[in-house]
């Protein structure tokens, strides 16, 4: 059972850069792609991303300009980067394992979330 | 890009059938994932690859998918399955997931 835990900062200016970590224990980091997934208040999911252990990235073409991944694998974490924020990304943000090898990825562990609040 | 559609709402009585669509084009040639969120909750995988369960997710929770509809029905609702389901695919194309809008069950 893979655990995942958000932090940051829970309030951001705009214009500018949204942090975030996410802590992993209970598996293996080499047999997930670690994902970011947000929700914006009363709307649905929308996928920001995932790293592999490897370091290879794949981003949502709609956030891929402002948006990067990372991940420590010595220390079980992987972090979203998100710059030029508006009240737009306000969110709640997810964590979330997607198990690697089918191609067909789906979302196994979601971290409990962390909501992230865009002020001007 | 991909685009999937779910209706806002669905209602059903205490231990009546309910079935939550989704929607794409050429949807069964894609495998498709459901998730289960309940109020102020992370998400909870309910079916991946079309039809498969995780352990600890009852029989009652079942899925189908062809043609352009997929459709999570559950069975013998429960008030405890009010919640918002959501239904996802990897888009091979552009190389990433798409969720669908997702679907409140109300019980009735």
């Amino acid at each position: 059972q893979v655990h995942l835990q958000e932090s940051g900062p829970g309030l951001v200016k705009s214009s500018e850069t949204l942090s975030l970590t996410c802590s992993v224990s209970g598996g293996s980091i080499s047999s997930y792609y670690w994902s970011w997934i947000r929700q914006s208040p009363g709307k649905g999911l929308e996928w920001i991303g995932f790293i592999h252990y490897t370091g290879s990235t794949n981003y949502n073409p709609s956030l891929k300009s402002r948006v990067t991944i990372s991940i420590d694998t010595s220390k079980s974490q992987f972090s979203l980067r998100l710059t030029s924020v508006t009240a737009a990304d306000t969110a709640v943000y997810y964590c979330a394992s997607a198990p690697s090898g089918s191609g067909y990825y789906y979302f196994e562990y979601w971290g409990l979330g962390t909501l992230v609040t865009v002020s001007s | 890009s991909y685009v999937l559609t779910q209706p806002p709402s669905v209602s059903v009585a205490p231990g009546e059938t309910a079935s939550i669509t989704c929607g794409g084009e050429n949807i069964g040639t894609k495998s498709v994932h459901w998730y289960q969120q309940k109020p102020g909750q992370a998400p909870v995988l309910l079916i991946y690859y079309d039809t498969d369960r995780p352990s600890g997710i009852p029989e009652r929770f079942s899925a189908s998918n062809s043609g352009n509809t997929a459709t999570l029905t559950i069975s013998r609702v429960e008030a405890g399955d009010e919640a918002d389901y959501s239904c996802q695919v990897w888009d091979s194309n552009d190389y990433h997931a798409v969720f669908g809008g997702g679907t409140k069950l109300t019980v009735l």
